[in-house]
């Protein structure tokens, strides 16, 4: 069966750091791979999309790398910020229409002082 | 900001009621999708649409229904509200032909049902 792993366990990093957070999946030839950012209580927020295709996309502090080959995306915060704390959502897009995303459960950033 | 508005925020019923989640959107976005996420868990699809009459449903069998009569509307039913449907709705839209193939979501509909 199709399987999207995002790391549980929270990842806690220091201000100034680079926060990488990994999202691998199996069973899953996804045409498209996008990242969201959720907030606790609210819904999530795009960040960046990347296609099968490409290995990298960059958004201001914001990287995604996708390695089809690995089954792995990777999704780089530079010069993080307390701001930047919350969950981060992989989702997986087959068909490339985003009709029917399937998503990760998700991995929890905390950014400190 | 994304235009896509639920409603209510919150709501606390008893079993047994029937409710219905509101969720509108002001970008005239064809696609319209209904996701349940539980807490620290993943979203899952229950039900989405293309347009006008048109509804199909998600991965995640659900015992709610919903209607899509104007393209800015897409409620979502449930016809005896139980303890088991206690989670958080969260409706989503699209363009249809996106570059980015983008979902907006609305800031979610949390149910409890005692």
């Amino acid at each position: 069966s199709q399987k999207i792993e995002q790391n549980s366990e929270a990842l806690n990093i220091q201000e100034g750091k680079t926060a990488t957070l990994t999202c691998n999946y199996t069973n899953y030839s996804p045409a498209y791979l996008q990242w969201y950012r959720q907030d606790p209580g609210r819904g999530p927020v795009f960040l960046l999309l990347i296609r099968e295709n490409e290995k990298e996309k960059r958004k201001e502090r914001l990287k995604v790398t996708f390695d089809t080959t690995l089954k792995q995306s990777l999704f780089h915060i530079t010069a993080s910020q307390p701001a930047d704390s919350a969950t981060y959502l992989c989702a997986l897009d087959p068909t490339g229409t985003a009709s029917k995303l399937t998503f990760g459960t998700g991995t929890r950033l905390q950014v400190t002082l | 900001e994304a235009d896509i508005y639920q409603t209510p925020r919150y709501l606390v019923i008893g079993t047994g009621k029937k409710i219905t989640l509101e969720c509108s959107q002001t970008m005239g976005h064809d696609k319209m999708y209904w996701y349940q996420q539980d807490p620290g868990m993943e979203l899952h699809l229950i039900h989405y649409s293309y347009g006008v009459n048109s509804t199909e449903k998600g991965d995640l069998s659900s015992e709610s229904t919903v209607s899509r009569i104007r393209t800015e509307h897409f409620p979502l039913t449930l016809e005896s509200a139980r303890p088991s449907h206690t989670s958080q709705y969260l409706c989503a839209s699209s363009f249809p032909q996106s570059i980015t193939g983008e979902l907006f979501f609305g800031e979610g509909s949390r149910l409890t049902v005692l």
